[in-house]
């Protein structure tokens, strides 16, 4: 059975730095890309970024030099290091698998993260 | 970059109706590769988001034959034959030929 699980959200406050991760099974983690998006607290979904099978990375352009994805194939596991952290970085973080050339089609249950002082 | 646009933001439906929702993007969702990476997602609430549809009309494993995806291009149609309690949520179109961007979402309730 496929899982996507995250860990590491919590209370952080702005400027500081966090690390998310994303940890999987059920698949063969090298042959799909992961992805994280994000939901501000009753808003919509926003992509963040993704690492490829490869290990190259897309941003988008509301966290591009702030925040960083990489994957541990060998622990079949994706990350997402946040640094400089802004209160509109507030929100539950999904990580997601994507078959290749797909968008997403696994979901975790998200793992909440709070910027505030 | 492409802006995804989705019509109504909210739509009420009775039970056992027809409901339609529209995803328009700002630039053409063709890819060089002659495909379109157009997707559906729904997101029941308190829940995470769920792929139903893919490539635009394709349906995921699982996913009810009353949900259906249509259009081309920049123009795109989810619809549900007949809604039922379980379809409450809302119902967000992603594109991937791009910068893999969502549209605003659309709230489906029932009246």
């Amino acid at each position: 059975e496929v899982q996507v699980v995250e860990s590491g959200g919590t209370l952080v406050q702005p400027g500081r730095s966090l690390r998310l991760s994303c940890t999987t099974s059920g698949f063969t983690f090298g042959d799909y890309v992961m992805t994280w998006v994000r939901q501000a607290p009753g808003k919509g979904l926003e992509w963040v970024g993704f690492v490829r099978e490869k290990g190259t990375t897309e941003y988008a352009a509301s966290v591009r030099g702030r925040f960083t994805i990489s994957r541990d194939d060998s622990k079949s596991i994706a990350y997402l290091q946040m640094n400089s952290l802004k209160i509109e970085d507030t929100g539950v973080y999904y990580c997601a698998r994507a078959p290749p050339w797909e968008l997403p089609d696994w979901w975790g249950q998200g793992t909440m993260v709070t910027v505030s002082s | 970059d492409v802006v995804m646009t989705q019509s109504p933001l909210s739509l009420p439906v009775t039970l056992g109706q027809p409901a339609s929702i529209s995803c328009r993007s700002s630039q053409s969702l063709v890819y060089s590769d002659g495909n379109t990476y157009l997707s559906w997602f729904q997101q029941r609430p308190g829940h995470s988001p769920r792929r139903l549809i893919y490539r635009v009309s394709n349906r995921d494993s699982g996913v009810p034959d009353r949900f259906s995806g249509s259009g081309s291009g920049s123009d795109f149609t989810l619809k549900i034959s007949r809604v039922e309690a379980e379809d409450v949520g809302v119902y967000y179109c992603m594109e991937g030929t791009h910068s893999w961007t969502f549209g605003q979402g659309t709230r489906v309730e029932i009246k």
